[in-house]
């Protein structure tokens, strides 16, 4: 049982180029979201899935794309990379509402240049 | 909108001690979750406790305990009997159900709490 991967761990882009950060998780949860956490400010929520073919935004969504054509994987795409996105990003999964609470990836540490 | 509040961006605490780590939320909800995470240097969310709004009763896991005061939003986190491997982030955060669409966490800033030796 894996829990939730996250792939990269590490990345450098530069300014403008995209990429996608994966997520996968395979305990069945409905319920996925992408955070990042930034430096005395938590966890911000970038978008979150309550279900295959379902997405919302969440209070940091602009530069940032979703789909979710399964259950198990929820990628995130970054369209034209910033410096304001260097972060570290979290992928989190959880069985319905997560009233027992969530199931965090490893997080990917991306630097933007 | 909810927001939680961490006070103390860094604690310190000798190994066997005991330390609170304090939380406050603002928020008009009713019906919600109060969680406490840990973040240790390997940089993994691990969920150290969970209280439902509706319990008056204070959760505990082990060494670890909550002071909730719903009237004045405060959750505050206790471990006993500290450990080096206590040593990492906390982040308090605040959940409410939401009847159509995904419920959130809204987290606070983070307390980095060191145990001494």
């Amino acid at each position: 049982n894996a829990g939730v991967t996250q792939t990269p761990k590490f990345q450098v882009l530069k300014t403008g180029q995209s990429m996608t950060l994966q997520c996968a998780q395979d305990m069945n949860h409905e319920y996925m979201s992408w955070y990042r956490q930034d430096p005395g400010m938590g966890l911000r929520l970038i978008h979150y899935s309550v279900g295959a073919g379902i997405t919302d935004q969440g209070e940091v969504p602009n530069g940032y794309n979703v789909s979710r054509s399964t259950t198990e994987d929820f990628p995130l795409r970054l369209l034209s990379a910033a410096p304001s996105q260097t972060s570290v990003y979290f992928c989190a999964s959880s069985r319905g509402q997560g009233i027992h609470g969530y199931t965090f990836g490893s997080g990917t540490r991306l630097t933007v240049v | 909108a909810q927001t939680v509040t961490q006070s103390q961006p860094e604690m310190s605490v000798q190994e066997a001690e005991t330390v609170t780590l304090s939380c406050t939320y603002d928020t008009s909800e009713n019906n919600y979750y109060l969680f406490w995470y840990k973040q240790p240097p390997s940089r993994q969310m691990i969920l150290v406790i969970r209280q439902e709004a509706y319990k008056q009763q204070n959760a505990t896991e082990n060494r670890f305990s909550v002071n909730f005061q719903k009237a004045a939003k405060s959750f505050s986190l206790k471990i006993s009997d500290s450990q080096l491997g206590d040593t990492a982030m906390y982040f308090c955060a605040f959940m409410k159900l939401e009847e159509t669409s995904g419920s959130r966490l809204t987290f606070g800033e983070g307390t980095q709490l060191t145990v001494n030796p």
